[in-house]
């Protein structure tokens, strides 16, 4: 079966700081992996995926995550925290049919002005 | 394209009454999934479609919970006999087209439902 886990349950980063949002996941077989991002009472947007392709990822908003399977992790980041970041954020893979997603518990970064 | 709609936005009901929710997935878009979640928690795989046709339903899923898609556009999840552990946002998402082992294709979601049962 595979799993994620999102490593801190909440991040707090100044503006115009480092974001560095941990995901580390299971899998027997090469996975495919997701970041999504959810505003309150909004549903789930898609930042980035990783699908073999280039292990580092490039996605909307300046974020990107790097694809390291010797350490099964999947890291989000972003060079300069902005207040529009503030958010939850959710690491996801894919199961090999890609019939359905599986979820880490969450993130929420908080930006300090 | 106007994205993945979900109606009600939110429902508040009592316990043990029944409430349905509909999905209308991005137009041609012929796999249909709902999702789960719970607070401080993330999404949880409830079931998909691929077409009218259910492929597969999380244990999540019990007898109360059923999932229609009836001619492979919009779908309704309906619970019956609601309980308060049934409180949650409920999530639809759609995807281009999907179907044996390959690159997954972008699961849209939509706003979600979101039940209270009282």
């Amino acid at each position: 079966a595979q799993s994620v886990t999102q490593l801190g349950s909440h991040v707090s980063v100044s503006e115009g700081a480092l974001v560095l949002l941990r995901c580390n996941y299971s899998s027997s077989v090469p996975p495919y992996l997701f970041w999504y991002v959810q505003y309150p009472n909004q549903g789930l947007q898609l930042l980035l995926k990783y699908t073999s392709a280039a292990t580092l990822v490039k996605g909307i908003n300046g974020f990107e995550a790097e694809f390291k399977k010797s350490e099964t992790s999947f890291h989000l980041t972003k060079p300069s925290a902005h207040m529009s970041d503030a958010a939850e954020y959710f690491c996801a893979v894919s199961d090999i049919y890609g019939n359905k997603l599986v979820f880490g518990a969450g993130t929420i970064l908080r930006v300090k002005s | 394209d106007t994205g993945v709609s979900q109606d009600p936005r939110h429902k508040i009901t009592k316990r043990g009454q029944n409430v349905t929710f509909r999905c209308d997935p991005i137009s041609e878009h012929n796999r249909l999934y709902w999702y789960r979640q719970t607070l401080g928690q993330g999404p949880e795989f409830l079931t998909y479609f691929q077409n009218e046709a259910q492929l597969e339903k999380s244990r999540l899923l019990s007898d109360r919970f059923s999932a229609e898609r009836p001619k492979g556009s919009f779908s309704t999840l309906e619970i019956q006999r609601t309980e308060q552990g049934d409180s949650a946002m409920y999530l639809c998402a759609s995807s281009p087209k999907g179907g044996g082992t390959g690159i997954p294709y972008e699961q849209y979601f939509g706003p979600g439902t979101r039940l209270t049962v009282t």
